[in-house]
Parts: C-alpha cells; structure tokens; sequence
C-alpha cells in the first residue's frame, strides 16, 4: 500500500551542487506534481504533469527542472543549489478526468541547502 | 487568476466544541473544485474533504462538513466536536478543470488550529 514514494527523506546541499528528488506513485494516476512548503506557509506549485510525456511551469519553477519519466516516476531537479530552494518538498498524484478525484501526497522531502 | 485565501493564522478551541476555519478563493473557471487538508505536525498531507462547484450539497465526512457559499465564493471548514488530535495546520486548495487552470492546484497559506483540553 505504498502509495507516493519519495526519496529522499532528508538531504544537507551546499550551494551550487545539484541533486534529483524521486518520486514514484503505484495507483496508475495520469497526473503528477511537485510542490515546495516554506516555513509557516502553504505549498507552491513548482511543475506538474497532466499525463506522462507532458510537463508545465507552475507557480514558482525557476531553478527547477522535471522529468516524467513513465506514468509512475516524477522527478525534480536542481541544478544549482540556493540557500533559497531550502525547504520542504512534496510530490502529489492523482487520476485524472472529472473535477473531484482525491490528490495524493508522498511524507515530503526535507531539502537544507547550505 | 485563481487564488485562496486563509485569513486565519491561527485559531483555538476547546476539546468537544466546534470550529470554524475559513477559506475563499477566486477563479475565473467555470467549473473547478475545493479541498481541504490537514497537516499534522509529522508533516504529511491528509486528505480530508472535497466540493465540486456544481455540487447542489454541501459535503460531509464524518466530523468535517465544507460551508460552501458558491457567490460569496466561501469555502469554510466546519470540524465539530473538537479532538486534541485535530491539532494540526488545515490548508484549503482549489483545483480548476479547464483552461489555464486545469491540473493545477493551488493552496492558501493554512491556518494552525490549536485544540486545548
């Protein structure tokens, strides 16, 4: 009963190194997002991906990049690291078509970048 | 463009009484959805309820209700009887199904909800 997967959990950058989060989700969902959470704040949309092939920008994408992989894996890169990108990151999916259809949340990626 | 907002910072209430948290949001989509979701301190996200625009009730989930107010563009939570385990930062979202807004969801900044015994 996995679930959104992400990994990792925990990882300390210093700046300008790059790194990739993974997330993966087992419930054949189409779409697939990335979002950041600030401290005290409430989640940003960086990239998300309607279907697999398709990608788009969504609220705050600079110093980003995804790759849909396959239907399953979503992942999000940093190129460069800033103290800026320090933060937590959570991975979503849910199935597409209609306007309900629950969203799903991986437990998040604690992102320090130093 | 689509927005929500959390006025709320913070909110307290007695354990067994209830609470309301408020949301509004704007969208120019014709047809979208609201949701609500909790986060407890151990930061995961929990799905707690969810309103189509078009749907002719208001929803419920156990001890969640959502006051939607379709012209006032309202979306309230409504927790009652109160555990200390509702203790837990609440974000309201909104999806929109077409257009520019399609797939994308978008969160308010939450409001930390503090239940006392």
């Amino acid at each position: 009963n996995a679930g959104v997967t992400q990994t990792p959990k925990f990882q300390v950058l210093k700046t300008g190194q790059s790194m990739t989060l993974q997330c993966a989700q087992d419930m054949n969902h189409n779409s697939m997002y990335w979002y950041r959470q600030d401290p005290g704040m409430g989640l940003r949309l960086i990239y998300y991906s309607a279907s697999e092939g398709t990608t788009d920008k969504g609220e705050v994408p600079n110093g980003y990049n995804v790759s849909r992989l396959n239907k399953r894996e979503f992942s999000l890169r940093l190129e460069s690291a800033a103290p800026s990108q320090t933060s937590v990151y959570f991975c979503a999916s849910r199935s597409g078509g209609g306007s309900g259809n629950t969203i799903y949340f991986g437990e998040g990626s604690w992102l320090t970048v130093v | 463009a689509q927005k929500i907002t959390q006025t709320q910072p913070g909110m307290f209430v007695q354990e067994k009484e209830a609470v309301t948290l408020d949301c509004t949001y704007d969208t120019s989509d014709p047809s979208y959805g609201l949701f609500w979701y909790k986060q407890p301190s151990s930061g995961e996200m929990i799905f707690l309820i969810y309103q189509g625009s078009y749907d002719q009730q208001n929803a419920t989930e156990g001890r969640y209700s959502l006051n939607f107010q379709k012209a006032r563009k309202s979306a309230n939570l409504v927790i009652s009887a109160s555990q200390l385990g509702d203790s837990a930062m609440y974000f309201c979202a909104m999806r929109g199904v077409f257009s520019g807004g399609y797939n994308k969801l978008i969160f308010g900044a939450g409001t930390r909800l503090a239940v006392h015994p």
